[in-house]
């Protein structure tokens, strides 16, 4: 079993559209949660970064963390077709922890 | 203000080469972490160098191995090519002791094996 899974789609929703991605995690020691996106091509660009549970608010990005559930969750209102990329979750122990494991990735198109 | 720069951008290699791949971190930055991302798939963590030494290593055999200068800039050497090192292989920097040490990436080299 891999330490976080996420479905790899593809999710395809029109312009405009509320999208939610997310992820399952089975190690309880991860404290720090994190959201990636990667164009085509390019290296991630981190969008989100949170400790513990809550939720975070960023423009049109929201994620959320429920640690008793071990499930994370990103966001995205009013999508745009800019928004079309894979979307990455994160996460790592501690704060100066080396170590970031990944899930695999969901590929995102926002059809116009 | 230069992000985390990576060279070459584009590789390819033939079984049993060897490989350099070169990364220079965010202005500010000391600390650089490797990955390898496989098609379709997430950033695997290979190791991640400060203070020239390394600090904490993934699941990765010996061939890999990684250097760091006293200018920050890093080296990855993977030895004894196989066609799954094929990959896209990542460089992160950041700097320890921020209130947040989030990783920041490079564009990547992508490696084909052949």
């Amino acid at each position: 079993q891999k330490e976080v899974e996420q479905d790899p789609g593809p999710l395809s929703v029109p312009e405009g559209a509320i999208v939610s991605l997310n992820c399952t995690y089975s190690n309880s020691a991860f404290q720090y949660f994190m959201w990636y996106r990667q164009y085509s091509r390019k290296g991630p660009e981190l969008l989100m970064y949170t400790y513990s549970s809550g939720n975070k608010e960023d423009g049109r990005f929201t994620a959320q963390v429920d640690k008793s559930s071990k499930y994370i969750s990103l966001f995205i209102r009013d999508s745009q077709p800019s928004d079309s990329a894979t979307y990455l979750c994160a996460m790592k122990r501690g704060s100066s922890a080396s170590k970031i494991i990944f899930g695999s990735g969901t590929r995102l198109s926002i059809r116009p | 203000d230069a992000g985390v720069t990576q060279s070459p951008t584009h590789l390819i290699k033939t079984r049993g080469q060897q490989v350099t791949l070169r990364c220079s971190p965010k202005s500010g930055h000391d600390t650089v972490s490797w990955y390898q991302q496989a098609l379709g798939q997430g950033p695997q963590f290979i190791f991640q160098y400060y203070e020239e030494e390394e600090r904490q290593r993934g699941n990765f055999p010996d061939r890999f191995s990684g250097h760091q200068f006293p200018n920050y800039s890093s080296e990855l050497n993977v030895n004894a090519l196989l066609l799954g090192d094929s990959a896209l292989y990542l460089c992160a920097s950041s700097s320890p002791g921020t209130s947040q040490e989030t990783q920041y990436f490079g564009p990547g080299t992508r490696l084909l094996v052949l």
